[in-house]
C-alpha cells in the first residue's frame, strides 16, 4: 500500500516568515495529494490540494508544489500569522480519496 | 449544519469492555472511513466503505468491525477493548472535493 513520510516533525518559525512542509510518497500510482490543518481539540480540515496533472497551486498565502517523477510534494506558507499555529498533515490516494494514507504530521509554531 | 457527527466526544473503558463508535453524515456521501490518531504516527485507516452494505479493511483493522446499513452512518465496534486501542478515533466523509471529518472521540482503555 501506499506509504506517506513528512517532514519536519516539527517546525518554528517568526511571524511573518514562510515555512515549508515537505512529503514523500511510494505508490506511483497515487494521483491527489491533499493537506490538512488540525487545531487542537479539532478533526483535520482540508486547506488546500492538488491532482497529478498539475504542478504548483496558490490559494493566497498557502501553495503546493508537486513533483510527481521524484513522488514528492510541498506545502508553502507565506507572510506566517500565529493563527497559522496548528498540526498540518499531507496525503495520497489514487482515485476519488478511497483509501487515503496520511503523513506522520508537522507541529507548525508561528512566534509572535 | 452539514458535516460528520461522531459521538461520543470522550469515553473511558476497562480492559475487556464492548463499546460502538457512532458516526453519521448529512452529505450524501457515498465513502465513510475510520482512523486513528496517535502521537507520531498521524492517521492511520482502519476500515472504509465505499457505500451502503460494503466494507473494507484499512491498515490497521484487527480489534475492529464496522458495519454500513445506510449512507448516512458508519458505526465502529471495539469487542474486547485494549489498551493499545487507547487513542483519538476520526471518522471522515468524503467526496471527489475532499474529506471532511468529524470532531473526533477521545477513546482510553484501562
Amino acid at each position: 500500500g501506499e506509504n506517506v513520510e513528512q517532514h519536519p516533525s516539527t517546525l518554528s518559525v517568526q511571524e511573518g516568515d514562510s515555512a515549508v512542509i515537505k512529503c514523500t510518497y511510494s505508490d506511483s500510482a497515487s494521483n491527489y495529494f491533499p493537506w490538512y490543518k488540525q487545531e487542537l481539540g479539532k478533526g483535520p480540515q482540508l486547506i488546500i490540494d492538488i491532482r497529478s496533472n498539475v504542478g504548483e497551486k496558490k490559494d493566497q498565502r498557502i501553495a503546493v508544489t508537486l513533483n510527481k517523477t521524484a513522488k514528492h510534494f510541498s506545502l508553502h506558507i507565506t507572510e506566517t500569522q500565529p493563527e497559522d499555529s496548528a498540526v498540518y498533515f499531507c496525503a495520497a490516494s489514487f482515485m476519488d480519496n478511497n483509501d487515503m494514507r496520511f503523513g506522520a504530521g508537522t507541529r507548525l509554531t508561528v512566534k509572535p | 449544519n452539514a458535516g460528520v457527527t461522531q459521538t461520543p466526544k470522550f469515553q473511558v473503558l476497562k480492559t475487556g469492555q464492548s463499546m460502538t463508535l457512532q458516526c453519521a453524515q448529512d452529505m450524501n456521501h457515498e465513502y465513510m472511513s475510520w482512523y486513528r490518531q496517535d502521537p507520531g504516527m498521524g492517521l492511520r485507516l482502519i476500515h472504509y466503505s465505499v457505500g451502503a452494505g460494503i466494507t473494507d479493511q484499512g491498515e490497521v483493522p484487527n480489534g475492529y468491525n464496522v458495519s454500513r446499513s445506510t449512507t448516512e452512518d458508519f458505526p465502529l465496534r471495539l469487542l474486547s477493548a485494549a489498551p493499545s486501542q487507547t487513542s483519538v478515533y476520526f471518522c471522515a466523509s468524503s467526496d471527489t472535493r475532499g474529506y471532511t471529518f468529524g470532531s473526533g472521540t477521545r477513546l482510553t482503555v484501562v
